[in-house]
């Protein structure tokens, strides 16, 4: 069974479109993140919810809306693409807020054109 | 503010060859810091951790020593095989950065046969 699932894995749209990204979570954790890692592998937080609440939200463009339905789950959703959004974006999970080991999916590597 | 420094990639190594990836950190607390290991095309997983000084970490042959007195957190490994081609990443967390993980920039690892 897999603990943290992400998908899509492979996302490819146009400038300006809107897209989503969908997280799930089967370990039973209260918090869950969102980060991005661009080409170069540098990895930088951009949201962390903890039971369906925000925690962390870092200056990340307001055209990424991030929404949590239930515990298990913690969706992006990104508005007006832009080239810079290119990336590979990961969602994970830890048992509680002050956890401190993470578990991360798959990715889901988005391309913009 | 908490940073974490790693040594810049790629470090390319033949198989059998001894490992050290230099990772050192500032931190104004007592944090614990964290080794994680990306294999190609995948999320993050936990290599190892240590929550304390003088604290060792170890996993799958790899181990890290907690230095507080150096503020350093070397991963090394004895006799590197192909299969631990990776991005590899240090990181700490504690209680001043609310225990969210703090990460450095990754180095990417080639083992040649």
């Amino acid at each position: 069974d897999t603990a943290v699932s992400q998908t899509p894995k492979y996302l490819v749209t146009q400038m300006g479109n809107d897209k989503s990204i969908k997280c799930e979570q089967n370990l039973g954790h209260d918090t869950m993140y969102w980060y991005k890692q661009d080409s170069k592998k540098f990895l930088k937080i951009m949201f962390s919810y903890n039971n369906k609440e925000l925690i962390i939200n870092e200056t990340v463009p307001n055209r990424f809306s991030p929404k949590s339905p239930d515990k298990a789950h913690l969706n992006l959703h990104i508005n007006s693409l832009e080239l810079g959004d290119s990336a590979v974006y990961f969602c994970a999970s830890s048992q509680g807020l002050y956890q401190e080991t993470q578990y991360f999916g798959p990715g889901t590597r988005l391309l913009v054109l | 503010g908490n940073s974490v420094t790693q040594m810049e990639g790629p470090v390319t190594l033949s198989e059998e060859a001894f490992l050290t990836i230099n990772c050192t950190y500032t931190a104004t607390g007592y944090p614990s810091l964290f080794w994680y290991v990306q294999y190609p095309g995948e999320g993050l997983q936990l290599l190892l951790k240590a929550t304390k000084a003088d604290d060792k970490g170890s996993n799958k042959g790899f181990e890290a020593t907690y230095r507080k007195e150096t503020t350093s957190f070397h991963l090394e490994k004895g006799s590197v095989q192909v299969s631990d081609s990776a991005v590899y990443f240090c990181a700490l967390s504690d209680r001043r950065s609310n225990y969210q993980l703090i990460w450095g920039a990754g180095t990417k690892l080639i083992i040649k046969p």
